[in-house]
């Protein structure tokens, strides 16, 4: 079974400052897709970014950015220039690319706590 | 468009108590799930539907029913609620096709005294 691992329970960083948060996962697929997902305190669950395993190139959406090591099984997250906003639960996600079935399913992480100090 | 939408918000219940947990979407998804958040425990897989008919278990389905008769909707039944069922549920979607992530609600807090 896939399992998604974030090391960091809680993070602080000040604002406009750079922060990565770490994410590992275990699995013995070659393709497959990983996400980050937001959740500020509104509960909200927000897609920050997504990375395809089959890519080399890492994601990037504005101020997130993401390193992935496919050999290693890791997925960073890099946010740039903090801002007071981006304060909030950061969930790492993995999910099989093949199609049908239980490989829909997202397996998470148990979260990383941010926050942005002023 | 209104996504997926999570009814009700918020509820509390007594042990021993049913209830259904709604959960709609319009964006024609095949896809759809319910999990589960606790604290320190990230989101946990409850049930899940590739399809109108067509259900299965994830990761903590005791306790919970669900069923799909149609694309849109993806109720969860909690039978005779027990206090360790208190926790946030969140509904998802998604096309599952490629890369496409899943959409979710807006999530239900639910306490059971």
């Amino acid at each position: 079974a896939q399992t998604v691992t974030q090391s960091q329970p809680e993070m602080s960083v000040q604002e406009a400052e750079t922060v990565t948060l770490s994410c590992t996962y275990d699995t013995s697929e070659s393709d497959y897709y990983l996400f980050w997902y937001k959740q500020p305190p509104s509960r909200q669950m927000i897609l920050v970014i997504r990375q395809e395993a089959y890519k080399q190139q890492n994601a990037t959406e504005n101020r997130f950015s993401v390193n992935f090591q496919k050999a290693a099984k890791s997925f960073s997250l890099k946010i740039s220039d903090s801002q007071l906003g981006d304060a909030a639960m950061y969930f790492c996600a993995y999910r099989m690319a093949n199609s049908g079935g239980s490989n829909y399913k997202l397996t998470f992480g148990k979260g990383t706590l941010l926050t942005v100090n002023p | 468009n209104a996504g997926v939408t999570q009814t009700p918000k918020f509820q509390v219940l007594k042990t021993g108590q049913s209830m259904t947990l709604q959960c709609a979407q319009d964006m024609n998804h095949e896809y759809m799930s319910w999990y589960r958040q606790d604290p320190g425990m990230g989101l946990r897989l409850i049930h899940y539907s590739v399809g109108a008919g067509i259900t299965d278990q994830g990761e903590v389905p005791n306790g919970y029913n669900v069923s799909r008769s149609t694309t849109e909707d993806f109720p969860l039944r909690l039978l005779s609620a027990a206090p360790s069922q208190t926790s946030v549920y969140f509904c998802a979607s998604s096309s599952g096709r490629g890369n496409q992530p899943q959409h979710f609600g807006d999530g239900t807090r639910l306490s059971i005294l």
